[in-house]
């Protein structure tokens, strides 16, 4: 299968710092790109679906102006965490796809700690 | 909307036996896809069959196959020879076929599999 990864894979940061994330596809152009976050023992919540090009959608109940989600490239989406708080803190997986698949492939995750 | 439900929390089985992990799903759409992904330790998700709602077969990858059964919408996973690395969250999830591979997937709650030497 295709191959995504993500940076860093983890990160420690201060109350009220900003933090990026970054999802990458390494060896496809993906088109679509989602955001989900995972808290411990729970399912994956998405957050956002972003396409290239575009802004990106978030489900209800996300703050766009928290997660600020850009989709510049077809290989690149980012994640910024404004003004981070410690009930920010918890895993980010970021997924991405085409329209030549007809799955999604998961990035290895963000362990985000906001002291 | 569509809602995927998988009752059973945790689960446990002895290495080399057989074990079934169940999925119900709710939707309106006749055309859809529905999947197991494999959550272990690492949080990697991990794909480990897929399933076509046109397809009247069965979904089968080596240790693993399914029983999609449309009518009762209901999408459980078999896992033989139990290994000790199938160890791990499953997660059942769905996604409708209207938009292709940009549609969002639909997770279940998962379930954890304990697998006993």
């Amino acid at each position: 299968g295709a191959v995504v990864s993500q940076h860093p894979s983890w990160v420690i940061c201060k109350s009220g710092t900003s933090v990026k994330i970054e999802c990458r596809s390494l060896d496809f152009q993906a088109t679509t790109m989602f955001w989900y976050r995972q808290f411990p023992k729970q399912s994956l919540m998405l957050m956002a679906t972003s396409n290239e090009g575009s802004k990106a959608t978030y489900e209800q109940g996300v703050e766009k102006d928290k997660f600020l989600i850009n989709h510049a490239s077809l290989t690149l989406s980012t994640l910024t965490v404004t003004s981070a708080h410690p009930e920010d803190s918890s895993f980010y997986i970021c997924s991405a796809t085409s329209g030549y698949y007809n799955e999604q492939f998961f990035g290895p995750g963000t362990r985000l700690t906001v002291l | 909307a569509q809602t995927v439900t998988q009752s059973q929390p945790e689960m446990s089985v002895q290495e080399a036996e057989t074990v079934t992990l169940s999925c119900t799903y709710d939707t309106s759409e006749s055309d859809y896809y529905l999947f197991w992904y494999k959550q272990p330790p690492s949080r990697q998700m991990i794909l480990v069959i897929r399933q076509e709602a046109y397809k009247q077969q069965n979904a089968t990858e080596n240790r693993f196959s399914v029983n999609f059964q449309k009518a009762a919408k209901s999408f459980s996973l078999k896992i033989s020879d139990s290994q000790l690395g199938d160890a791990a969250m499953y997660f059942c999830a769905y996604r409708s076929a209207n938009q292709g591979g940009s549609e969002k997937l639909v997770f279940g709650k998962g379930m954890k599999l304990t697998v006993n030497p």
